[in-house]
């Protein structure tokens, strides 16, 4: 069965560090996402990417995140510059069609901590 | 504003009952609608999902849930749990007109006792 990878599964970074979380979706998808949760809460929304360019993000994506999908098969996330607050489970994720055409699929996440 | 609710954050149930988690949401139109299962240390699997059409929907894992229009719910159930059923549940609802992306309920964890 085809599978989103994320890598690596568990990073430690210092405060002020910049990180790289990749993601290999699933081959033939169109849609990306990266979603973060942090401990004890809900999964949240961060970032989606069609075409080449975000689609959409939310107010959490500010201008120390970024994302990049440099060769086709990668998609990545950046935090420029780590926060505490962003010690986080990250989820990538992958659609065919977008919400409502087909399931998303998650790969097992990044548990990033930031110390 | 767009919501999902999950009003249970912990059920404990016994192994070989049923289980029934509950999700609400509040959104202008119905949207589509998921189940997830987080087992500790591994990633979300969709257990099962609603678009259209029945509103009894079949899943993996011997899940189903319902849609209930005319009350915002799409509600999980179990007939007997196993105990590989301990993990958190998430709801989820997407909707084109708010955006292509996912929008999660708080999730509940569910214990099952021997």
């Amino acid at each position: 069965e085809p599978e989103v990878t994320q890598t690596p599964s568990h990073q430690v970074t210092q405060m002020g560090q910049e990180v790289i979380l990749r993601c290999v979706p699933i081959s033939n998808h169109l849609y990306f996402y990266w979603y973060r949760q942090i401990l004890g809460q809900k999964v949240e929304f961060l970032v989606s990417f069609y075409n080449n360019e975000i689609s959409e993000k939310s107010e959490i994506f500010d201008d120390q995140f970024s994302v990049e999908r440099p060769d086709g098969s990668n998609f990545t996330l950046k935090i420029r510059s780590t926060k505490l607050e962003d010690s986080a489970m990250y989820f990538c994720a992958s659609t065919l069609t977008g919400v409502g055409g087909t399931e998303a699929f998650f790969g097992q996440g990044t548990r990033l901590t930031v110390v | 504003a767009q919501s999902v609710t999950q009003p249970d954050i912990h059920i404990t149930v016994s192994e070989g009952a049923s289980l029934e988690l509950r999700c609400n949401y509040s959104y202008g139109a119905t949207p589509y609608l998921f189940w997830y299962v987080q087992s500790p240390g591994q990633g979300l699997q969709l257990l099962l999902k609603y678009f259209s059409g029945d509103t009894l929907v079949q899943g993996i894992k011997g899940f189903e849930a319902e849609f209930k229009r005319s009350q915002s719910s799409f509600n999980l159930r179990k007939p007997s749990v196993h105990w590989s059923d301990a993990a958190e549940y998430f709801c989820a609802v997407g909707l084109k007109a708010a955006g292509n992306k996912l929008t999660f309920g708080g999730g509940t964890r569910v214990l099952v006792k021997p």
